[in-house]
């Protein structure tokens, strides 16, 4: 897989914004990024997904930098429940089976 | 809105029983997936399903380890003699086959954390 490098941790104060940086140099010009989270003793939890532009759902936006080499994941107003470790994954295309997680980043949010 | 389920949850085992988890996946799905996570660590992958097939294995699915998906919908992993170093959360996960290159969204279950005394 593509590989990918986040810091191990950050923290953000509540009601601000979380920017959580990836970089991912090396990957393919049809290869997707994909962020997961994962809140502590639960299953990984899809978050969301891009290509090239940038992308926004009721979770998260993305934006992916144009040379596609770095993306950042932003919660627009983080709430406790947002203190999970975060995945930022760039799976093999066509092979499209196994995602391989990091160690993510840790994001601690203070009240 | 049914999403991927593990049972159980939670399995306490002595060394050398056998185990069984089963999965059930989101209905239209036809992908199916295995991943374990140790503690502290991200899930890796052991193996996965398209409709019935088992078409990748991880080496870290070792001999004492099964997979089965026989109808093309839920899927139980078997771990045979189990050991100390088999403890971990086991994780299901499911999505649909993509067009090639397409994208590829997995949707992960709660998990079955197996300790093994």
């Amino acid at each position: 897989d593509a590989k990918t490098t986040q810091p191990p941790s950050m923290d953000c104060a509540e009601g601000r914004a979380a920017n959580l940086p990836c970089n991912h140099s090396t990957i393919s010009g049809n290869e997707y990024v994909y962020w997961y989270r994962q809140i502590h003793s639960q299953g990984p939890q899809y978050i969301i997904h891009g290509l090239k532009n940038n992308e926004t759902n009721e979770m998260a936006s993305l934006i992916i930098t144009e040379d596609r080499k770095s993306s950042t994941l932003i919660l627009p107003h983080a709430t406790l429940r947002d203190t999970a470790v975060y995945y930022c994954i760039v799976p093999i295309t066509g092979a499209n089976s196994k995602l391989t997680f990091g160690k993510g980043i840790t994001l601690s949010v203070r009240p | 809105d049914t999403g991927v389920s593990q049972d159980p949850r939670h399995k306490i085992t002595k060394r050398g029983q056998n185990v069984t988890f089963r999965c059930d996946p989101i209905s239209e799905h036809n992908r199916l997936y295995w991943y374990r996570q140790t503690l502290g660590q991200g899930p890796e992958f052991l193996t996965y399903f398209q409709n019935e097939a088992q078409l990748e294995k991880s080496r870290l699915l070792s001999d004492r380890f099964s997979a089965e998906r026989p109808k093309g919908s839920f899927s139980t992993l078997e771990i045979q003699r189990t050991e100390q170093g088999d403890s971990a959360m086991y994780l299901c996960a499911s999505s649909l086959a993509p067009e090639w290159g397409g994208k590829n969204i997995q949707y992960f279950g709660a998990g079955t954390r197996l300790s093994v005394l």
